[in-house]
Order: C-alpha cells, then structure tokens, then sequence
C-alpha cells in the first residue's frame, strides 16, 4: 500500500515568517494530495488539495506545490498568523481507490 | 446541518469491556471510514464502507469491527477491549474518493483503556 512521510514533526517560526511542510509518497499511481489542518482538540479540516494534472495551486496565503517525479509535495503557508498554530496532516490517494493514507503530522507553533 | 457526529465524546473502559462507538452523517456520502489517531502515528485507517453494505479492512483493523447500517450509519464495536487501543477515534464521510472529494470528519472520540 502507499507510504506517506513527513517532515517536519514540529515546527516553530516567529510570527509574519514562512513554513513549509514536506510529504513524500511511494505509490507512484496516487493523484490526489489534501492537506489537513487539525487545532487542538478540534477535528480535522481540509485547507487545500492539489491532483496530479497541476504542480502548484494557491489560496492566499497557503500552496501547495507537487512533484510527480520525485513523488512529494509541500505546503507553504506565508505571513504566519498565531492562528496558524495547529497539526497539519498530509495524504494520498489515488482514482478508483477509496482509501486515503495520512502523513505522521507536523505541529507547526507560530510565536508572537 | 451537523454534519458527522459522534458518540460518546470520551469513553473509559476497563480491559476486557466492550463498547459501540456511533456515527452518522447527514450529508448523503457513500463513503463512510474510522480513523485512530495517535501521537506521532497521524491518522491511521481502521475500517472503511466505499458504499452501504459493504465494507473493507483498513490498515490497522485487528481487534474492531464495524457495521454499515444504512447510508447514514457507520458503528465501531471494540469486542474486547485492550490498553493498545487507548486513542482517539474520528470518524469520516466523503462524497466520492474515488474523484478526490475531501473527508468531513466528526468531532472525536477520546477513549481510554484502563
């Protein structure tokens, strides 16, 4: 099945900064990558996806960027606000496949 | 509109007990899953029903199983619980994963085995 790693585990910027979290997938068929944002003690949100057709989408002052060949993705969130703070979730999935794996998390802390 | 609840919010049993977690979504989703999340592990699949009447092992199934009661409903039953699934349980609706449509998640639950 498909493997999803990523990096970091944690991360602390100061506030206004840029973060950037990075995933990597093994199964080279899946086309699909959502980012996840869970704050504390809340359930899981999606903030942004990207297929396989694009290498890079935008919603302000997050994006992701995909590399099929190299099989990883990134999210960049800039301007950092306090509110950023929360565990970010990569995954995968692939057409005609109902599953969807999940990277480890990274908390990223954004300081005042 | 709720969504997708869950019951019970928190949970504690001893081990040995046996419990039901609940879930149901109003959103008319064919795809409904079970999730675990554990520090450091991320989300990791347990069972998953791609539509009503069926369903299908995920990564981490041992020790669960689950019920696809109509379109609505999707159980986690913990025959005999252990310390090892001590966690936090989400469960999740989608539309069609197949075309990548995004999870909605319920709002979790924290069990604990004693």
């Amino acid at each position: 099945g498909e493997n999803v790693e990523q990096h970091p585990s944690t991360l602390s910027v100061q506030e206004g900064d840029s973060a950037v979290i990075k995933c990597t997938y093994s199964d080279s068929a899946s086309n699909y990558f959502p980012w996840y944002k869970q704050e504390l003690g809340k359930r899981p949100q999606l903030i942004i996806d990207i297929r396989s057709n694009v290498g890079e989408k935008k919603d302000q002052r997050i994006a992701v960027t995909l590399n099929k060949t190299a099989k990883h993705f990134s999210l960049h969130i800039t301007e950092t606000q306090p509110e950023d703070s929360a565990v970010y979730f990569c995954a995968a999935s692939r057409e005609n496949f109902n599953k969807f794996y999940f990277g480890s998390g990274t908390k990223l802390n954004v300081k005042p | 509109n709720a969504g997708v609840t869950q019951t019970p919010k928190f949970q504690v049993l001893k081990t040995g007990q046996s419990m039901t977690l609940q879930c149901a979504q109003d959103m008319n989703h064919n795809s409904m899953y079970w999730y675990r999340q554990d520090p450091g592990m991320g989300l990791r699949l347990i069972y998953y029903s791609a539509s009503e009447g069926t369903t299908d092992k995920g990564e981490v199934p041992n020790g669960y199983n689950v019920s696809r009661l109509n379109k609505r409903e999707f159980s986690l039953r913990l025959e005999s619980a252990a310390p090892s699934q001590t966690s936090v349980y989400f469960c999740a609706s989608s539309d069609d994963p197949q075309r990548g449509e995004k999870l909605f998640f319920g709002s979790g639950t924290q069990l604990s085995v004693l």
